[in-house]
């Protein structure tokens, strides 16, 4: 069935620096991909997402980049701050078969100030 | 409303009791998540809605959860029996126009059972 690998698990910076996340996924027939910020007590919130049809989105200190040939995905967070300290998700999905979105098993993110 | 609404936000059960988790997804979203997420894990898929096709229920762990979506808008979760180890908080999600889309998310509900 369909899979999303995420990694790594957890990750710590120094505020300022730079994280990257990276995921990859089974279906290649996927064509939508959203990140997915947790904070601690609340639901994932929608950070940044890209479509199959680019291979970089930025917005702002983060950006979204996919390479379609290899089936994986990445999200960088330039400078990072204090308060981007929290679980990120990505995921993948497809307009066709149930429409359902696949999460990965998400990134404990530290920004050490 | 405005977002994604789930009751109770905190639930504590004694064990073998049965427990209602309800969602109020957003206004005219075809799509409706149940996941499940234990204390610093990721979310683990229960069951998806979509429109009137019949739910995949393929993430239930057992045949002790079951969900339904009533007219298309309100879902309740139901886990009979309860465990110690079901103890989570569950998070409801929809979406419109299928999975393509943005999904919100509720605050969650934080079962525990005792």
């Amino acid at each position: 069935g369909e899979n999303v690998e995420q990694h790594p698990s957890t990750l710590s910076v120094q505020e300022g620096d730079s994280a990257v996340i990276k995921c990859t996924y089974s279906d290649s027939a996927s064509n939508y991909f959203p990140w997915y910020k947790q904070e601690l007590g609340k639901g994932p919130q929608l950070i940044i997402d890209i479509r199959s049809n680019v291979g970089e989105k930025k917005d702002q200190r983060i950006a979204v980049t996919l390479n379609k040939t290899a089936k994986h995905f990445s999200l960088h967070i330039t400078e990072t701050q204090p308060e981007d300290s929290a679980v990120y998700f990505c995921a993948a999905s497809k307009n066709t078969g149930g429409f359902k979105t696949i999460f990965g098993a998400g990134t404990r993110l530290f920004v050490k100030a | 409303g405005a977002g994604v609404s789930q009751s109770p936000s905190n639930k504590v059960t004694e064990k073998g009791k049965d427990v209602e988790l309800r969602c109020d997804p957003i206004s005219g979203h075809t799509a409706l998540y149940w996941y499940r997420q234990s204390l610093g894990q990721g979310l683990e898929f229960l069951i998806y809605f979509q429109g009137n096709s019949a739910p995949d229920k393929s993430g239930l762990p057992s045949d002790r959860f079951s969900a339904e979506r009533t007219g298309g808008s309100v879902s309740t979760l139901t886990i009979q029996r309860t465990q110690q180890e079901d103890s989570a908080v569950y998070l409801c999600a929809s979406s419109s126009q299928g999975a393509n889309t943005e999904a919100f998310f509720g605050q969650g509900t934080r079962l525990t059972v005792v």
